[in-house]
């Protein structure tokens, strides 16, 4: 079974901040998966990636497969930004439609 | 599209009582997830469907029972509610052609006392 591993658990920043958050895997994936939570709230998708990188307005997802590590980057954050980042991964052969799920990262984005 | 709803939003159960939570998807998926969220957890899956009339077990599926007789429906049902059952339930819709990306309902908050 993947362990998934996410840190910071906790990030606090003022607006206007570049925001790193971190995800680490154990074992070969077949995708990864950053999603977002706001409080109280439902969780959306963000990015799903396999190789490389991908860019969303502000935000920017990147993988490195042999590392098996990813980032989840935000640019000039915002308060709006504060939420909790999940990262999840899927299986590389197989269930490959099943997920792993890291714990989170709670992000606060001070005005 | 509705995307994937949920019913109900919140709920109190007393201990020993049961219950079903509803899931329904219109975005014609076969890949239907029960998970639930527990503070400073990550989700845990519950039970998975594959597709209308098949369902297998997950991590955590002790408590509880599914099953899927349509494409859009994926109820959970409680069984005998126990203190450990409250949590945070998300129920999930997938489909092969856009890679098995996600998509959750509103979650349903449930509190058993």
């Amino acid at each position: 079974k993947n362990e998934v591993e996410q840190s910071p658990q906790n990030l606090t920043a003022q607006e206007g901040e570049f925001i790193t958050i971190n995800c680490s895997y154990s074992v070969g994936i077949s995708a990864l998966h950053w999603l977002q939570q706001h409080p109280g709230g439902g969780i959306v998708s963000l990015f799903m990636l396999s190789s490389g990188k991908k860019k969303h307005g502000r935000l920017i997802a990147t993988i490195n497969i042999q590392e098996k590590h990813s980032s989840l980057h935000i640019t000039a954050s915002h308060p709006r930004d504060s939420a909790v980042y999940i990262c999840a991964v899927s299986e590389l052969r197989g269930s490959n439609y099943k997920l792993t799920f890291g714990k989170g990262t709670l992000l606060t984005v001070n005005p | 599209n509705a995307g994937v709803t949920q019913t109900p939003k919140f709920r109190i159960l007393k201990i020993g009582q049961s219950m079903t939570l509803q899931c329904t998807q219109d975005m014609n998926h076969n890949y239907m997830y029960w998970y639930r969220q527990d503070p400073g957890m990550g989700l845990k899956l519950i039970y998975y469907s594959v597709g209308a009339g098949i369902t297998d077990k997950g991590e955590v599926p002790n408590g509880y029972n599914v099953s899927r007789s349509t494409t859009e429906d994926f109820p959970l049902r409680l069984e005998l509610a126990a203190p450990s059952q409250t949590s945070v339930y998300f129920c999930a819709s997938s489909n092969r052609r856009r890679s098995y990306e996600q998509y959750f309902g509103p979650g349903t908050r449930l509190t058993v006392t």
